[in-house]
C-alpha cells in the first residue's frame, strides 16, 4: 500500500482480555517500530524490528506485551490480560535502513485502545 | 540515555506571523539525527524537517526552518507565514546512530494554535 496501515482503528475491550494490534508497513521497508502514546504525552518506544528479528525490545513495559513480525512485513503487537493503564494510542512506523541512519520513519494512523 | 525536552506545552500564533518552538536534548554522542514531527487531530505523525548533527547548515523546508545549536544541544523549529493548517501537536525527536537501534526518542510535544 501507499502508507503504513494499522488495524483496528479503535479497540474497546474489557480489563483482563487479550488484544492483538496489526501493522502493515510500507512495501520494501525492512525496519518496523511500535510506539505508545498515552493521553497528552509524547510517544514512548516499545520495540524495533529489522526484518523478522527484534534487536531492540527494551521499551516493552511488561511481559504481558509481545510482538512478532513474519515474512519481513506484517507485525502484530499482543497485549495479554489487559489493564486500564494500557489504554493509549499505539502507533506503528516503518522505514528503509540504508546504513546511513538518516531515513525517516513513516507512521500509521494508530490504534486507539480503550480498556474498560 | 538520551532525553528530549520541549518546554512549551502550548503556543499560539496569528495567521501569517512567525512562531518558534523550542527543543533541547541531552546526549553524550557526537553524531545523531534530529527530527520535528507534526501530529494533527487525525493522529498521523507527519515528518516536518530533519537535521543531521554533523551538518552545520540549518535545515529548511519551505516555510519551516530549524535553528540547530549543537554545543547548546538546542533544536528549535521556526514556522514562517503561519497557516491555519499548521495547527497541530509538534514533537521533537532524537535518533542515535549507535547501538543498533533505530528508535526515536520524543519530547512531550507542543500544541500549536493558529488564530485567524
Amino acid at each position: 500500500g501507499a502508507g503504513v496501515s494499522q488495524s483496528p482503528s479503535n479497540k474497546v475491550t474489557e480489563k483482563g482480555k487479550d488484544v492483538e494490534l496489526r501493522c502493515d508497513p510500507i512495501s520494501g521497508h525492512t525496519a518496523l517500530y511500535w510506539y505508545r502514546q498515552s493521553l497528552g504525552q509524547g510517544l514512548e518506544f516499545l520495540i524495533y524490528f529489522q526484518g523478522n528479528s527484534a534487536p531492540d525490545k527494551s521499551g516493552l513495559p511488561s511481559d504481558r506485551f509481545s510482538a512478532e513480525r513474519t515474512g519481513g512485513s506484517v507485525s502484530t503487537l499482543t497485549i495479554q490480560r489487559t489493564q486500564q493503564e494500557d489504554s493509549a494510542v499505539y502507533l506503528c512506523a516503518s522505514s528503509l535502513v540504508t546504513g546511513a541512519g538518516n531515513q525517516p520513519q513513516h507512521f500509521g494512523d494508530g490504534t486507539r485502545l480503550s480498556i474498560l | 540515555a538520551q532525553t528530549v525536552t520541549q518546554s512549551q506545552p502550548e503556543m499560539s500564533v496569528q495567521e501569517a506571523e512567525t512562531v518558534t518552538l523550542s527543543c533541547t536534548y541531552d546526549t553524550s554522542e557526537s553524531d545523531y539525527y534530529l527530527f520535528w514531527y507534526k501530529q494533527p487531530p487525525s493522529r498521523q505523525m507527519i515528518l516536518v524537517i530533519r537535521q543531521e548533527a554533523y551538518k552545520q547548515q540549518n535545515a529548511t523546508e519551505n516555510r519551516f526552518s530549524v535553528n540547530f545549536q549543537k554545543a547548546a544541544k538546542s533544536f528549535s523549529l521556526k514556522i514562517s507565514d503561519s497557516q491555519l493548517g499548521d495547527a497541530a501537536m509538534y514533537f521533537c525527536a532524537y535518533r542515535s546512530t549507535q547501538g543498533g537501534s533505530e528508535k526515536l526518542v520524543f519530547g512531550k510535544g507542543t500544541k500549536l494554535t493558529v488564530n485567524p
